[in-house]
């Protein structure tokens, strides 16, 4: 699985949104990228994934630039409950018994 | 729908003393992974399992085992408990989903058992 770059911390004042990046130069045509949380202690939660096209669900948005090569997880609108540490993990699609290979993620911390 | 559970909740045990951690999948999933995540760090994968067979394993010694059942659960040992052991162990379970192109398998995790070894 391609390896991934992602800042270690990042703040945002609650109700603003938060522009998660991402890095990750080396994925291949076949991986997906996802983006997962966790909150302290907790096991983490998927947010959404995507292999080409932006996408957006009711958590957060997803958007790939046009070359794959780097990310961006949007929540638009943070809260104190999303502060939390998130991965962005490329992995192949589905057909092989694929892991998730976790970095040290971002920690974001949202503030009133 | 309940999610992906675990138990127990919390585990200590000794230097040498053998675990067993229990995983029970999210409805409809056949496929269950373990995680090991130490304190500080993202999680470490240990093992998967589909059909009731080990399909692929991580770096992690033979003292990690495990098993499915044929309902798909699953549990995880540890033998010869070392102090390095003591971590949040992680259960996900994923199953086929059919996209607009390709089927994915999303892996969704349960609440962790902390273990501790003193």
């Amino acid at each position: 699985d391609a390896k991934t770059t992602q800042p270690t911390s990042m703040d945002c004042a609650e109700g603003r949104a938060a522009n998660l990046p991402c890095n990750h130069s080396t994925i291949s045509g076949n991986e997906y990228v996802y983006w997962y949380r966790q909150i302290h202690s907790q096991g983490p939660q998927y947010i959404i994934h995507g292999l080409k096209n932006n996408e957006t669900n009711e958590m957060a948005s997803l958007i790939i630039t046009e070359d794959r090569k780097s990310s961006t997880l949007i929540l638009p609108h943070a809260t104190l409950r999303d502060t939390a540490v998130y991965y962005c993990i490329v992995r192949v699609a589905a057909g092989t018994a694929s892991k998730l290979t976790f970095g040290t993620g971002t920690r974001l911390q949202v503030t009133l | 729908d309940a999610g992906v559970t675990q138990s127990p909740t919390h585990l200590i045990k000794t230097r040498g003393q053998q675990v067993t951690l229990r995983c029970s999948p999210k409805s409809g999933h056949d496929t269950v992974s373990w995680y090991q995540q130490a304190l500080g760090q993202g999680p470490q994968f240990i093992f998967q399992y589909y059909e009731e067979e080990e399909r692929q394993r991580g770096n992690f010694p033979d003292r990690f085992s495990g098993h499915q059942f044929p309902n798909y659960s699953s549990e995880l040992n540890v033998n010869a408990l070392l102090l390095g052991d003591s971590a949040l162990y992680l259960c996900a379970s994923s199953g086929w989903t059919s996209g607009a192109l390709v089927a994915t398998d999303t892996q969704y995790f349960g609440p962790g058992t902390r273990l501790t070894v003193l």
